[in-house]
């Protein structure tokens, strides 16, 4: 079984800088997809980003960015320019590669913009 | 199109009762999903269906039974309602694509158990 882990339940920064949300993964798969899922206030489930994992090119979304460290299980979310509307709980999550499953969550970050 | 909608939003019950969660979907996907959400861990996996008449168990199946006998519609149900599964209970659904796990998510429904 895979699991994710988010060791950073809560962050705040000011407006404007940049901040690194980490996430670690286990699993025995070689084929598989990571996301980061942002959860406003509004509770909706957002996806932010999304890596395959048989990419070495780093996904990038507008502000949003990760570092895929494949060997390290590593899947790191970066917000540059973080705006009021960032804050939310973002959530970690793992896919295996045969598609029907469930997605694995991490327990989330809480990100906090500071005006 | 109105992506995948949960009905009802919220609901309280009394221990013992129970109820049934709806979930559509007018994507057409075939993949669909019922999550749930406590505070401080994330969301688990309760059960999943893969097609039109077929479903499976996820992470946390327990007290909780569901039915797919339609393509766009994914029901969960309580039988006997315990106050542990007072949470919020996420909806999605995802299509067979090259990127097979992108799920879309419902905007959950918030269920209370007294």
């Amino acid at each position: 079984a895979q699991t994710v882990t988010q060791s950073q339940p809560e962050m705040s920064v000011q407006e404007a800088e940049t901040v690194t949300l980490s996430c670690t993964y286990d699993t025995s798969e070689n084929n598989y997809y990571l996301f980061w899922y942002k959860q406003p206030p509004s509770r909706q489930m957002i996806l932010v980003i999304r890596q395959e994992a048989y990419k070495q090119q780093n996904a990038t979304e507008n502000r949003f960015s990760v570092n895929f460290q494949k060997a390290a299980k590593s899947f790191s979310l970066k917000i540059s320019d973080s705006q009021l509307g960032d804050t939310a709980m973002y959530f970690c999550a793992f896919g295996s590669g045969g598609g029907a499953d469930g997605l694995t969550f991490g327990k989330g970050t809480h990100l906090i913009i500071q005006p | 199109n109105a992506g995948v909608t949960q009905t009802p939003k919220f609901r309280v019950l009394k221990t013992g009762q129970s109820m049934t969660l709806l979930c559509a979907q007018d994507m057409n996907h075939e993949y669909m999903y019922w999550y749930r959400q406590d505070p401080g861990m994330g969301l688990r996996l309760i059960h999943y269906s893969v097609g039109e008449g077929t479903t499976a168990k996820g992470e946390v199946p327990d007290g909780y039974n569901v039915s797919r006998l339609k393509k766009q519609n994914f029901l969960l149900g309580l039988e006997s309602a315990a106050p542990s599964q007072t949470s919020v209970y996420f909806c999605a659904s995802s299509k067979t694509s090259r990127i097979p796990n992108e799920q879309f998510f419902g905007p959950g429904t918030r269920l209370t158990v007294l």
